[in-house]
């Protein structure tokens, strides 16, 4: 297993653009996240699945955003109408009950103009 | 909303030394993670101590845990150039994991050569 994968590494959009971004999870694990990172800040926490139930929304993911895990493998988030406030670094992260630790990505970063 | 503050938010030493960082968090928690982030990629977990323990080694990382003061510490010894990135502490709620992790800002540490 090679880890955790997000694609794209970086995106260039201009505002009101929709973008999406995609995760694969460690396969064993059934647990997702997804957070979002600013310059000189630490991770907020976004969302969180557990298998395909989106079980945990932050009040930070506002109605623009929308994230999906279908079949408990593969997740997507989605942001439309992108604001230049939207530009940070989306992290994905998986762990499995009983394991120590989650399995980050290493990011999208994406950049509004 | 970040759990707490690391301190210090910065710190540059030379090679060889030992480093110190400080965590401080608000609300009781299940246990408590220690992450590393190299500049623009994903975070990387170190080492996790639960509520009901007290200090924890890994290596060359020590970890203490003070659930009375809401407090944790993390020691590299022997500090190598490759220990450069920022350290983030990362916190886990009662809640099973469903509320992910609640990070610090961190503490970007810097090894002269």
């Amino acid at each position: 297993d090679t880890g955790v994968s997000q694609d794209p590494r970086h995106k260039i959009t201009k505002r009101g653009q929709n973008v999406t971004f995609r995760c694969d999870p460690i396969s064993e694990h059934n647990r997702l996240y997804w957070y979002r990172q600013t310059l000189g800040q630490g991770p907020e926490f976004l969302t969180y699945f557990q298998n395909e139930a989106q079980l945990e929304k932050s009040r930070l993911l506002s109605d623009r955003f929308s994230a999906e895990r279908p079949k408990g493998s593969f997740s997507t988030l989605e942001i439309q109408r992108t604001e230049q406030g939207d530009s940070a670094m989306y992290l994905c992260a998986s762990s499995s009950p009983g394991r120590y630790g989650y399995t980050f990505g290493s990011g999208t970063r994406l950049t509004v103009v | 909303s970040q759990q707490g503050e690391e301190d210090p938010q910065a710190l540059s030493i030379q090679e060889g030394e030992n480093a110190t960082m400080n965590c401080s968090y608000k609300t009781s928690i299940n246990n408590l993670q220690w992450y590393r982030q190299n500049s623009g990629r994903g975070l990387v977990h170190l080492i996790l101590i639960r509520s009901n323990e007290r200090e924890k080694h890994s290596g060359r990382l020590r970890v203490t845990l003070d659930t009375s003061k809401k407090s944790s510490s993390l020691l590299i010894t022997a500090s190598r150039a490759a220990d450069t990135a920022s350290y983030f502490c990362a916190t886990e709620g009662s809640g099973g994991g469903a509320d992910g992790l609640t990070f610090g800002k961190g503490t970007h540490l810097i090894i002269q050569p």
